[in-house]
Parts: structure tokens; sequence; C-alpha cells
């Protein structure tokens, strides 16, 4: 099974409020990385917290991370037309091997 | 100027064919991967190679072989296509080889379909 999973799957939001997705994992962390993914372009890293940190912003952005939850949220704040894309955090596991497990991503709209 | 580029975009062909996919990254990066995105947008790592050696290779059928000719390079070869092969392909580098704080860049993607 996945090792994160956003909330909600699908998003739809007026241009000016706020976005909220969340996502949960199951195994211990090292660092939770949020990425954005433009319609049919790659990924683009937006942010990442460690596994010692509860909060981080950057610009509108704003991370949280509660590990006694296993659980992490992304808020974007006063949303643009342009925030219209899917995101998707990803986890780097304590143990083995680097790599990022990626959840299946919150489809996010804005509409003008 | 592009950080990451992948060669083709796009890729239609025949069940049973063999094709290759090609990334380069101009960033000086040590690391670089390969995941597949399916048709329901979930993305998962298939390789990752350090300064060109293999350090993860996932469940992935041996079909499908990397090849690192250099740190800059990361191609990717799939031999007797099938229609589940039919995904995204996403190259992606990184700074470190091993650390666990390292930003993923990724190129746009590569559109196969297997027909």
């Amino acid at each position: 099974s996945q090792q994160g999973e956003e909330d909600p799957q699908a998003l739809s939001i007026q241009e000016g409020e706020n976005a909220t997705m969340n996502c949960s994992y199951k195994t211990s962390i090292n660092n939770l990385q949020w990425y954005r993914q433009n319609s049919g372009r790659g990924l683009v890293h937006l942010i990442l917290i460690r596994s010692n940190e509860r909060e981080k912003h950057s610009g509108r952005l704003r991370v949280t991370l509660d590990t006694s939850k296993k659980s992490s949220s992304l808020l974007i704040t006063a949303s643009r037309a342009a925030d219209t894309a899917s995101y998707f955090c990803a986890t780097v596991l304590i143990q083995g091997a680097q790599k990022l497990v990626f959840g299946q991503g919150t489809r996010l709209t804005i509409n003008p | 100027d592009t950080a990451v580029s992948q060669t083709p975009k796009y890729l239609v062909t025949q069940m049973g064919n063999d094709k290759s996919i090609k990334c380069e990254q101009n960033l000086g990066h040590d690391t670089m991967y390969w995941y597949k995105q399916d048709s329901k947008k979930f993305l998962k790592i298939m390789f990752s190679y350090n300064n060109k050696e293999l350090i993860i290779n996932e469940t992935v059928p041996n079909r499908f072989s990397p090849k690192s000719p250099d740190k800059a390079h990361l191609n990717l070869h799939i031999n007797s296509l099938e229609l589940g092969d039919s995904a995204v392909y996403f190259c992606a580098s990184s700074q470190g080889g091993g650390g666990r704080g390292d930003t993923q860049y990724f190129g746009p993607g590569t559109r196969l379909t297997v027909l």
C-alpha cells in the first residue's frame, strides 16, 4: 500500500480563498516534501519539512507536520488561478535508501 | 537553460517493440532517478543511480534497463513493450547520493503509449 495518501483527492475553490490539503503516511520518516505538478508537466519542489520540525513557511505556503499523527498539511493562502495544479506529498523514510514515496495527489482547481 | 531534460516528450509504439528514453541534467547533481506515473497519477520510483552506480532498483520487470554513461545522463531502455507500460515516465536528479534532505528536480516527462 502507499506510504502517503492525500486528502481530499480533488478540491475546487474560488480565487482568493485558502486551500488546505492533507497528507497521511504510515511509517517513520526523515522528512516530508510537497511538490506541485501542472497539467502535462513535471513536478516542482515546493517545500521540505524535517521530522523534527512542526511548521514551515514559504511565501503563501504553510506546511505543518505532526509526527505523532503521521500527517502533514499544506495551506495555500490567498489562492490564485495559477495555483491550479496537482499537489503531491512525498516522504523520505528513515530506513533504507533515500527515495521519495509519493501519494496520489490532490487536484486543486482555483476558479476565477 | 533546461535543468533536467528528457527526449522524446511523446512516444507512441507498437507492442513488442524496444524503445529508449533519454535524460540529461545540467545541474551537476550526483544522483538521478526514473519514476513512472500511471493513469491514476500515482508516481512510483523505478531506479536511482549515484555517480553511475545503481543504488535503487524497485520491483521492476527486467525488460526495463537503465543505463548511465556518465553522471549527467540516465537513459531508460525498455524491451518487448507491453500495453501496461503505457504511462508518463519522469527523470529526476538531486545533489546528494545518499543524504536525506535533497530536493529532487524533475524533467518534463515522456508520455509513452503502447498500442
